[in-house]
């Protein structure tokens, strides 16, 4: 068991580019969590897996933010077209049921 | 909606000190209440869960304490040591999502 494992743990884009995040969570656990978090603030909620269903997402998760966990493993976030506002650390976290979720170490994005 | 709320917002006490960091929510229907903790840059690592059936959970130098009725949740840490410097974050989840709702943390920060 290796834990939660996001990349790239670092990116910096301009303004308008497109990037991916990806998440490969704990083996076999088949709920999976994105949540952002802005400094000094606690995480926030964007989306939740179960398996490959994308079962809840967050009003912050605008049109320009999209998710996917292809065949229930690992999962992407895409965001298009960048604003510096989406400047955060975005953490992803697993869980094998309803109790406690496992994070990741976060992939700090900066947005210039 | 389940809103969360820690304070003190920082909190900076010497090496040997017992200390308790506070945790408010709004909707008494918890499911269970977590307790994380987060190095600067870093990811989320938890610490207790509590279910809402409970009343505590201890680990180590760690007692986390629930109230429902009350609203509240405590966090306990004996003998306070300069490792310990981190931010918690206490995170609450209802019976009707799966998400979980973060406060914005208590900063702590224990010097020798």
């Amino acid at each position: 068991d290796t834990g939660v494992s996001q990349d790239p743990r670092h990116k910096i884009t301009k303004r308008g580019q497109n990037v991916t995040f990806r998440c490969d969570p704990i083996s076999e656990h088949n709920r999976l969590y994105w949540y952002r978090q802005t400094l000094g603030q606690g995480p926030e909620f964007l989306t939740y897996f179960q398996n490959e269903a994308q079962l809840e997402k967050s009003r912050l998760l605008s049109d320009r933010f999209s998710a996917e966990r292809p065949k229930g493993s690992f999962s992407t976030l895409e965001i298009q077209r960048t604003e510096q506002g989406d400047s955060a650390m975005y953490l992803c976290a697993s869980s094998p049921g309803f109790e406690t979720q496992y994070f990741g170490p976060g992939t700090r994005l900066l947005v210039l | 909606k389940q809103e969360v709320t820690q304070i003190p917002a920082a909190l900076s006490v010497p090496e040997g000190e017992n200390l308790v960091l506070n945790c408010s929510f709004t909707d008494s229907a918890i499911y269970n209440l977590q307790w994380f903790r987060q190095d600067p840059g870093k990811g989320l690592t938890s610490l207790l869960l509590i279910q809402s059936s409970q009343r505590e959970q201890t680990s180590g130098r760690l007692n986390a304490s629930l109230d429902k009725s009350s609203g509240r949740s405590t966090l306990y840490i004996a003998a306070s040591q300069p490792g310990d410097s981190a931010t918690y974050l206490c995170a609450a989840k209802t019976h009707n999502t799966d998400k979980l709702i973060f406060g914005t943390g208590t900063r702590l920060q224990v010097f020798p």
